[in-house]
């Protein structure tokens, strides 16, 4: 089975600094996908970024970018500028592409930002 | 508003009841999922529909159930509440390609007292 694992239950960074989240995954598959939501105050999920895993370039988002290393399996999300409302639970995911389609998520990265 | 809506966003209720939680998933996606977060924690996938039709199970309780209907509305069913079921339950939905994740609800924050 799938796992995700999100080794930094809490990060913090400083008002227009730079951070990384890490996420590794288990999976016997070839292809997948790999997303970041995040989780707000709010509870809302809001999906930050998504990785094709046969596209060995890094996804990239406005201030958000991944450095996705297939071997290694790692997804990692960087996060550049940080500002006050990047605050939230990040939420590491791994979906396959064929059999079930449900999305597996890590147990998150709390981050705090700080002015 | 991210299309999909869930209703009612917040729920209180007592140890042994029964309660239903409903979702609207975006207009043209055929895929319902429900997954359930407890307090500070991951997400875990109970139940998966697609177009009416259960097609894939989590970790989902005896005591829960679940169906779509023909308009493609969901319902989660949860009887026989314990404290320990308190949580925020979410609905997702999709196109069911697979780049493209899911889109969410808001969640209904359940209490069970």
């Amino acid at each position: 089975a799938q796992t995700v694992t999100q080794s930094q239950p809490e990060m913090s960074v400083q008002e227009a600094e730079t951070v990384t989240l890490s996420c590794t995954y288990d999976t016997s598959e070839s292809d997948y996908y790999l997303f970041w939501y995040k989780q707000p105050p709010s509870r809302q999920m809001i999906l930050v970024i998504r990785q094709e895993a046969y596209k060995q370039q890094n996804a990239t988002e406005n201030r958000f970018s991944v450095n996705f290393q297939k071997a290694a399996k790692s997804f990692s999300l960087k996060i550049s500028d940080s500002q006050l409302g990047d605050a939230a639970m990040y939420f590491c995911a791994y979906r396959a592409i064929f059999g079930n389609e449900k999305l597996t998520f890590g147990t998150g990265t709390r981050l705090t930002i700080i002015p | 508003d991210s299309g999909v809506t869930q209703t009612p966003k917040h729920l209180i209720t007592a140890t042994g009841q029964r309660v239903t939680l409903r979702c609207s998933p975006r207009s043209g996606d055929l895929s319902v999922y429900w997954y359930q977060q407890s307090l500070d924690q991951g997400l875990q996938f109970l139940i998966q529909y697609y177009n009416g039709e259960e097609r894939a199970k989590g970790n989902i309780l005896e005591r829960f159930s679940a169906q779509q209907f023909p308009d493609l509305h969901s319902e989660l069913n949860l009887s026989s509440l314990e404290l320990g079921d308190s949580a925020l339950y979410f609905c997702a939905s999709s196109t069911g390609a697979a780049n493209y994740g899911y889109t969410f609800g808001s969640g209904t924050r359940l209490t069970v007292v």
